[in-house]
This record gives structure tokens, sequence and C-alpha cells, in this order.
């Protein structure tokens, strides 16, 4: 299994939809998430951190349950600009006191004029 | 814009032969982590080096080592390179050992092995 999953896509929506991305991890251990953004043949850039509280930054509403290990994206009223790869990011312990960060292989996002 | 540069931007190298990449930090940073990103996968952390010190490294083999330098700036070695190498390397620059931090990527330097 996977360490980080994720639903490839692409996903292909019509501007101003609403779009759901899923992510699961397996490492329990795993103590911080985030999603990143990359655009075609760019860097990775943050988008948010994922607090199990839940947290919404403008359009995009990200949310944690712990206890399904389960991470997910939404993004409201989709503009043009949105379109990109969204990478679902996991903190786990290597021990010793150091972190790795592992990504998922990214849902393609594609917004239809 | 990104202050994390990359050099070089593209590379094309022989089998079996040897690579240094290379990473400049963004001002104040002191944490460098590098990744190799395959076409239409999401990056692999390779390692990670905080204040000259390796304190995080993934599933690689020892033939990929690295190196933090007194100004931040870092290098990826990867020796007896195999055609599976080629990939996107990526550079990471953060404040502070943990990986909380938000990372700030380079733009990669493109690998080819022939």
């Amino acid at each position: 299994r996977k360490e980080v999953e994720q639903d490839p896509g692409p996903f292909n929506v019509p501007e101003g939809a609403t779009v759901a991305f899923n992510c699961t991890y397996s490492n329990s251990a795993s103590q911080s998430f985030f999603w990143y953004r990359q655009d075609c043949r760019k860097e990775p850039k943050l988008l948010m951190s994922v607090y199990s509280s839940g947290n919404e930054d403008g359009r995009f509403t990200a949310q944690l349950n712990r206890a399904s290990q389960y991470i997910s994206l939404l993004i409201r009223d989709s503009k043009l600009s949105d379109s990109a790869t969204y990478l679902c990011v996991v903190n786990s312990p290597l021990g010793f006191g150091n972190e790795k960060l592992t990504f998922g292989t990214g849902t393609r996002l594609t917004i239809i004029p | 814009e990104t202050g994390v540069t990359q050099s070089p931007t593209h590379l094309i190298k022989t089998r079996g032969q040897q690579v240094t990449l290379r990473c400049s930090s963004q001002s104040g940073h002191n944490t460098v982590s590098w990744y190799q990103q395959a076409l239409g996968q999401g990056p692999q952390f390779i390692f990670q080096y905080y204040r000259e010190e390796e304190n995080g490294r993934g599933n690689f083999p020892p033939r990929f080592s690295g190196l933090q330098f007194p100004n931040y700036s870092s290098e990826l070695n990867v020796n007896a390179l195999e055609l599976d190498d080629s990939a996107l390397y990526l550079c990471a620059s953060g404040t502070g050992p943990s990986m909380d931090s938000p990372l700030h990527f380079g733009n990669g330097t493109r690998l080819t092995v022939t």
C-alpha cells in the first residue's frame, strides 16, 4: 500500500463548479498535512496546511479525519487559474527526531471555460 | 518569485557517470531538502540537511549523497547513474529542522540518463 494515495484524475470540470479531492495516508503516526499545487513544468507551491478542525482560505477548504486517515480539499467556484496538479503531502516521523514529507502522485485538475 | 535557485536546469548524462546538482537556498533559510520527481509522479523525498547535518533520509541508495555548506547552499551527488535516475530533481529550503515549516522549491534540474 502506498504511504499517500490520491485519485490521479484527471478531473475536468466547468468553470464555477465545485470540485473535491481526496487523499488517504497509511502511517498513523503522521503528524501534519498539507496541500501543494504544481503547475505544468513548474515547482510545487504550498497551497495550505490541513488542521484537524478544518480550515478555509477563500474558496479553498481543507479537512482532516485522523481516525480514517483521510484528507480532503474542496475548491468552490472554480476558476481557470485553478487548473494545476494538486499534491497531498504528509509529514511523518523517521525516528531520532527526524521527519520526512511524503507526496501523493497528485490529482490533475483542468477547469473548462 | 522563488528565492531558491538550482543549477543546471537541464543535464544529459550517460549510464555509469556521476552528476552533481546545486541549490542555493532562499535568504534566511537553514534547511534544504532534495526530491526526485519522475514523470507523472509526486516528488519523492531523498534527504534533508539542517545546519550542514543530514537529519532525514528517504528510501534512496547510498549512491545518492549530499552536502550542505556554511552558507546553506547544497549539492546532490549521484554516482553510478542508472536509466531510472532520469527525473526532475527539486530542492526546497525552509527554516528550522521541522518539515512543518513551509517549503520553498526551486525550479528543478531535469536529468536525463541515456
